[in-house]
């Protein structure tokens, strides 16, 4: 069954702590890894999409990378204002919608 | 300009009654899609639509439907609601891919259904 599966669900960092976010995803051929950003009461915010392993994108803070099997969001020195919970997806088989992780809340305190 | 918009954001509601929500995009996509995310904040897909097919999730109940009255408008229409319905429902679009995959999806704020 396609699956993709984040980690940690819980991330707590100090301001300028970095630290990475992890996805790994069981769909097999796999046609982009998508990464979103989601605050309380909101919908999902598109923040970069990945098609080809060791493709990079980098937005301010947050640097998406994505080898054969997974990828990460590195948040280097965050701040208060990235706390959120980011959520990783893929293409289902069919590539006809979307398949979400549970996602990661990250928790930046000062 | 709001890309994909939602109405209402919050619905309150009794069972067994029926509601819509309704969903605009400006995007100019051609496919559209209703997730319903749970208590635990699981998205998971309900539908997705282009001008040529509908594809519904399986595990979604037949008192939901999908309408579409053109390329920027899919609404979703829920029949005899149920106290497990309750949860927050997002619409999305994206562009068609034709290599496979699917493009980039924009997401609505949400509409939060709580029925009573």
């Amino acid at each position: 069954e396609d699956q993709v599966t984040q980690s940690p669900e819980a991330l707590r960092l100090q301001e300028g702590e970095s630290s990475s976010l992890n996805c790994s995803y069981t769909v097999s051929g796999l046609r982009g890894l998508f990464w979103y950003r989601q605050d309380p009461g909101k919908g999902p915010e598109f923040l970069f999409t990945l098609y080809s392993a060791g493709e990079e994108k980098e937005k301010e803070r947050l640097k998406a990378t994505l080898t054969k099997k997974e990828s990460f969001l590195h948040i280097t020195a965050p701040k208060p204002e990235d706390s959120a919970t980011y959520l990783c997806a893929g293409p289902n088989q069919a590539g006809t919608a979307l398949i979400f992780g549970k996602g990661t809340t990250l928790s930046v305190s000062s | 300009d709001t890309a994909v918009s939602q109405t209402p954001k919050y619905l309150v509601t009794q069972m067994g009654n029926d509601k819509s929500i309704k969903c605009e995009q400006n995007l100019g996509h051609d496919t559209m899609y209703w997730y319903k995310q749970d208590s635990k904040k699981f998205l998971k897909i309900m539908f997705s639509y282009n001008n040529k097919e509908l594809i519904i999730n399986e595990t979604v109940p037949n008192r939901f439907s999908p309408k579409s009255p053109d390329k920027a408008h899919l609404n979703l229409h829920i029949n005899s609601l149920e106290l497990g319905d309750s949860a927050v429902y997002f619409c999305a679009s994206s562009q068609y891919r034709a290599s496979g995959g699917t493009d980039t999806q924009y997401f609505g704020p949400g509409t939060r259904l709580t029925v009573l």
